[in-house]
């Protein structure tokens, strides 16, 4: 079992519409959770912690479910500019150094 | 000013060649990264230097030698270059621990003929 699993996609909206993603993490023990996103032959850029208590950044939303073991991110009122891979991001027990990134969710804004 | 900066940008070269990357931060992190973005686009952590020392090393081949000369610096260095090496090389850095999240640099993308 991968330690950071996503669904692929692509997920294909329009603008304006209202996207969720979800992602597992197979250790428990993980400590600290992030997304992170990457455009096209770019390098990846942090999009956001995700926090116990879940958090909000404009039209961004991200939810940590700890005892399911996953992580989620809600897109509000989808731009053109959110068109993206957007990576799960999560720090394991092992080691505070190192972050585990999923293989990505591409998403597609269509106008 | 770029944050972390790799180059070069791109590399193509023959099997069994030695090629170099070179990758500097100006954001005074104490640790830095290399990854490997393969082309299913699955980004795996290869090392980590904090403060100039080897702290992580994931089960790397020995043909890739990171060299740390100071805390600003993370340099790869790899020996007879594969087919199997072709992908996008990420430079990353973090002031102490992963917690706070990582900056990349732009990364250089690798290929062998």
């Amino acid at each position: 079992r991968k330690e950071v699993e996503q669904d692929p996609g692509p997920f294909n909206v329009p603008e304006g519409a209202t996207v969720a993603f979800n992602c597992t993490y197979s250790n428990s023990a993980s400590q600290s959770f992030f997304w992170y996103r990457q455009d096209c032959r770019k390098e990846p850029k942090l999009l956001m912690s995700v926090y116990s208590s879940g958090n909000e950044d404009g039209r961004f939303t991200a939810q940590l479910n700890r005892a399911s073991q996953y992580i989620s991110l809600l897109i509000r009122d989808s731009k053109l500019s959110d068109s993206a891979t957007y990576l799960c991001v999560v720090n394991p027990m092992d080691s505070s150094y190192k972050l585990i990134f999923g293989s990505g969710t591409r998403l597609l804004v269509r106008p | 000013d770029t944050a972390v900066s790799q180059t070069p940008k791109y590399l193509v070269t023959q099997m069994g060649n030695d090629k170099s990357i070179k990758c500097e931060q100006n954001l005074g992190h104490d640790t830095m990264y290399w990854y490997k973005q393969d082309s299913k686009k699955f980004l795996k952590i290869m090392f980590s230097y904090n403060n100039k020392e080897l702290i992580i090393n994931e089960t790397v081949p020995n043909r890739f030698s990171p060299k740390s000369p100071d805390k600003a610096h993370l340099n790869l260095h790899i020996n007879s270059l594969e087919l199997g090496d072709s992908a996008v090389y990420f430079c990353a850095s973090s002031q102490g621990t992963a917690v706070s999240g990582y900056t990349f640099g732009s990364g250089t993308r690798l290929t062998v003929v």
